[in-house]
């Protein structure tokens, strides 16, 4: 049982490059969701699936699109990256909006230079 | 609006002492959850327990738990008999009546001493 797995672990943009995050998820969740955290902050929503087929926007939105094609994949990309979004992205995992636990895959580190 | 606050940037405790990590929080939605997640600095978030706003006892899972007083709108982690382990980032989470999504105050950095 993986629980949420994110691929890659790493990743050096240049400005202006694309780029498309996976994150996985083996526990037939509903809910998906994209986070971002810097430096001496918490984390903060990108964007979040309530089942698949549909995405939403969540507080930082701008600058990333989300695909959720299939139950157990959710992509968030990257179309022209910046140095701004140079931060570490975490996925998440909930089977209901009451659900009593969010789980997180380990993080995408990534600068954009 | 709706917002978490923990008003404690770093804490120190000595080892086998207990700590109290502050966190308050802001919503007019009656119902909503209330997390507590801990970061080592290997950078994952791992879960450590969750507060209902209509649970009636305070939530507990072995050394952790949670101080929920509503009126107050707090909701604060005590850690019994801390141990070294226990240095890291600690963060409380609100999720709303609205697709889960998790609300995060910005972290209170705990140092164990030994």
């Amino acid at each position: 049982n993986a629980g949420v797995t994110q691929t890659p672990k790493f990743r050096v943009l240049k400005t202006g490059q694309s780029m498309t995050l996976l994150c996985a998820q083996d526990m037939n969740h509903e809910y998906m969701y994209w986070y971002r955290q810097d430096p001496g902050m918490g984390l903060r929503l990108i964007h979040y699936s309530v089942g698949e087929g549909t995405t939403a926007k969540g507080e930082v939105p701008d600058g990333y699109n989300v695909s959720r094609l299939k139950k157990q994949n959710f992509l968030l990309g990257l179309e022209s990256a910046a140095p701004s979004q140079t931060s570490v992205y975490f996925c998440a995992s909930s089977k209901s909006w009451t659900a009593d636990t969010q789980y997180f895959g380990p993080g995408t580190r990534l600068t954009v230079l | 609006a709706q917002k978490i606050t923990q008003t404690q940037p770093g804490m120190f405790v000595q080892e086998k002492e207990a700590v109290t990590l502050d966190c308050t929080y802001d919503t007019s939605d009656p119902s909503y959850g209330l997390f507590w997640y801990k970061q080592p600095s290997s950078g994952e978030m791992i879960f450590l327990i969750y507060q209902g706003s209509y649970d009636q006892q305070n939530a507990t899972e072995g050394r952790y738990s949670l101080n929920f007083q509503k009126a107050r709108k707090s909701a604060n982690l005590v850690i019994s008999a801390s141990q070294l382990g226990d240095s890291a980032m600690y963060f409380c989470a609100m999720s709303l009546n609205q697709g889960g999504k998790l609300i995060f105050g910005q972290g209170t950095e705990l140092s164990v001493k030994p």
